[in-house]
């Protein structure tokens, strides 16, 4: 069963810190990953994708692969309290299609 | 621009009703998606298509059904509806133009309640 999980949380954030949120995947295929956000009740937004190792920066958020360790990771800087969600890290898999892990539940505390 | 449509939002029916869950996206995307999203699990796929007639099965697939005759709809149908299938339901789309695997598009999504 190919997997991709996250740490539920919440992860506890005070305003203007930086979250780290992390990432497995087990499909070595994988080639493309992406991280979405997600408000209560609403449906998930793309906010990063990344397809190389390293790193991958879009104004406060920065996002990091690393295939070998298959490892994806989220750096949200300067947390604002509209950064408080459930943000969603998927992989593809060998066919293109997107696995998603279960979402980690961020709350930026001011 | 409207995207991507589900509809309904919000539809409450009895075991054993057969239900429609529609899907309508106005960009000519190829692919294709309907995922379900349960508190614990996350979003797992159920059906998937790649074009117009041409559908595949994803993780949880049992008591769906999928068409594409059209490349803008995508309707999932529940043939016999089990309180198990209690969820809320995504549609989404991608280009699919990269064989590594496009960003989806998400619907508004139909929270689905069987009684």
């Amino acid at each position: 069963q190919k997997e991709v999980e996250q740490n539920s949380g919440p992860l506890s954030v005070p305003e203007g810190a930086i979250a780290s949120l992390n990432c497995t995947y087990s499909d070595r295929g994988s080639q493309s990953f992406f991280w979405y956000r997600q408000y209560s009740g609403k449906s998930p937004e793309l906010i990063m994708s990344i397809y190389s190792n390293g790193d991958k920066e879009d104004g406060r958020f920065t996002a990091q692969l690393n295939k070998a360790s298959q490892y994806v990771s989220l750096l949200i800087r300067d947390s604002q309290p509209s950064d408080s969600a459930t943000y969603l890290c998927a992989a593809s898999d060998s066919w293109g299609k997107l696995q998603f892990g279960a979402g980690t539940q961020v709350v930026v505390t001011p | 621009d409207a995207g991507i449509t589900q509809s309904p939002r919000y539809k409450i029916t009895e075991t054993g009703r057969q239900v429609t869950l529609m899907c309508h996206q106005t960009w000519s995307h190829s692919y294709m998606f309907w995922y379900r999203q349960d508190l614990g699990h996350g979003l797992r796929l159920i059906y998937y298509s790649a074009a117009a007639d041409i559908t595949d099965k994803g993780e949880v697939s049992d008591g769906y059904v999928v068409s594409r005759s059209k490349t803008e709809n995508f309707p999932l149908t529940l043939e016999s509806a089990t309180r198990s299938q209690t969820s809320v339901y995504f549609c989404a789309s991608s280009t699919g133009r990269s064989r590594k695997g496009s960003p989806l598009h998400f619907g508004n999504g139909t929270r689905l309640t069987v009684t």
